[in-house]
């Protein structure tokens, strides 16, 4: 079946980056963008960019332009994002989630992976 | 950017009512409009797709309407297992922001 599967949670320290994996399963990963979504708790939902995962292309919201990077591997079907100059508000649980194209909806969601920031 | 901004923020309904849900943009977004429901500790769901098509498996007491700027999800008969949160999310302004509402908490009455 179709799923898309996160690496586990991650405590970080202040200044610090992240990397969080998703790897997909049960369909054909480069016909399909990927987009990463993220949770403060207790909040809303706040998408960060996509991924192509057919190109490697990216766009990432502003709010994370410089920090964030988005990049994937063909060969094992994980696209990855990395946070840097991590600080406490960067706390939440990060997602991904499959596009059929870029102009559509998340159909596929990861279990999410919670990520801590924290001195 | 577009804005997007669900009401109410939380909705109390009986089981077996009708729930509705309203999310305006803060600019057209024609038909690119989706709704997701997300439970405790779960990770969103989509429901509805292109303002009113229900994705794979969603029952049909979900429906969706609107374009433009005005968007409703509504519940026909609500079921104990649809209490929970309701995003709406515009994606028109691909591949630079897809924009989530604040959400719309739906619980029992």
């Amino acid at each position: 079946q179709v799923q898309l599967v996160q690496s586990g949670a991650e405590v970080k320290k202040p200044g610090a980056s992240v990397k969080v994996s998703c790897k997909a399963s049960g369909y054909t990963f480069t016909s399909y963008y990927m987009h990463w979504v993220r949770q403060a708790p207790g909040q809303g939902l706040e998408w960060m960019g996509i991924i192509n995962p057919s190109g490697g292309s990216t766009s990432y919201a502003q709010k994370f332009q410089g920090r964030v990077t988005m990049t994937r591997d063909t060969s094992t079907s994980t696209v990855y994002m990395e946070l840097s100059s991590l600080r406490s508000e960067d706390t939440a649980v990060y997602y991904c989630a499959r596009a059929p194209r870029g102009d559509d909806a998340f159909d596929i969601w990861g279990q999410g992976t919670m990520v801590t920031v924290s001195s | 950017e577009i804005v997007m901004t669900q009401s109410p923020a939380t909705l109390s309904v009986s089981p077996g009512e009708r729930a509705t849900l309203s999310c305006r943009a803060s600019q057209s977004v024609s038909s690119n409009l989706a709704w997701y429901q997300q439970k405790p500790g779960q990770a969103p769901r989509l429901l509805i797709y292109g303002a009113s098509t229900r994705a794979t498996g969603i029952p049909a007491r979900f429906s969706g309407s609107g374009s433009g700027t005005e968007f409703t999800l509504t519940i026909s008969s609500l079921q104990s297992e649809d209490f929970a949160v309701y995003y709406c999310q515009q994606y028109n302004n691909w591949p630079s922001m897809y924009t989530f509402g604040q959400g719309t908490k739906l619980e029992i009455k």
